[in-house]
């Protein structure tokens, strides 16, 4: 099956610096790659997602890059705020039925 | 529209005991699946259901069973809890014609002492 890596684990940011978020994905198949972010004690939620025929998507001050290639994908979060304090997951599909979650990234916006 | 709905939000089971948790959605899902979600290992997959009538494995299947008769429900049966299967359970669908993203449920936080 699809294994999902994920990287760092955490990340410490001063607030208006930018972050990135990196994923490495082993099934050559998946083509659909969401990322959630999900505050304390909430639920996962979907902020963006790329397709494997697209290679960039950019929605305000998150942006997802896609290597087909190289099996890799990030999430660029620019300008961060506090709010943006979360833990981040990103994950791989092939069929849309089945998603394998990266482990997940603490990330901290220090005002 | 309510969205995606798990009861209950927390739930306490001694050993050897079990429990359905139960899911429902009402905005016409065909795909409906169950995450477990522990400390250091992301969400993991139980089990998943295409549509009414059609379910399978996951990641980590043993210990739960499910059944989906209806679009709208999908709930996880623990069959005889044991402290292993302490974890924050989610229940997520999505539409069939993407892919797309999952909506996730508010999640059920189960202790098995």
């Amino acid at each position: 099956g699809e294994n999902v890596e994920q990287h760092p684990s955490t990340l410490s940011v001063q607030e208006g610096d930018s972050a990135v978020i990196k994923c490495t994905y082993s099934d050559s198949a998946s083509n659909y790659f969401p990322w959630y972010k999900q505050e304390l004690g909430k639920r996962p939620q979907l902020i963006i997602d790329i397709r494997s025929n697209v290679g960039e998507k950019k929605d305000q001050r998150i942006a997802v890059t896609l290597n087909k290639t190289a099996k890799h994908f990030s999430l660029h979060i620019t300008e961060t705020q506090p709010e943006d304090s979360a833990v981040y997951f990103c994950a791989a599909s092939e069929s849309g039925n089945q998603f394998y979650f990266g482990t997940g990234t603490s990330l901290t916006v220090i005002p | 529209n309510a969205g995606v709905t798990q009861t209950p939000k927390f739930q306490v089971l001694k050993t050897g005991q079990s429990m359905t948790l139960q899911c429902a959605q009402d905005m016409n899902h065909e795909y409906m699946s169950w995450y477990r979600q522990d400390p250091g290992m992301g969400l993991r997959l139980i089990h998943y259901s295409v549509g009414a009538g059609i379910t399978d494995q996951g990641e980590v299947p043993n210990g739960y069973n499910v059944s989906r008769s209806t679009t709208e429900d999908f709930p996880l049966r623990l069959l005889s809890a044991a402290p292993s299967q302490t974890s924050v359970y989610f229940c997520a669908s999505s539409y069939s014609r993407g892919p797309y993203g999952y909506t996730f449920g508010s999640g059920t936080r189960l202790t098995v002492v």
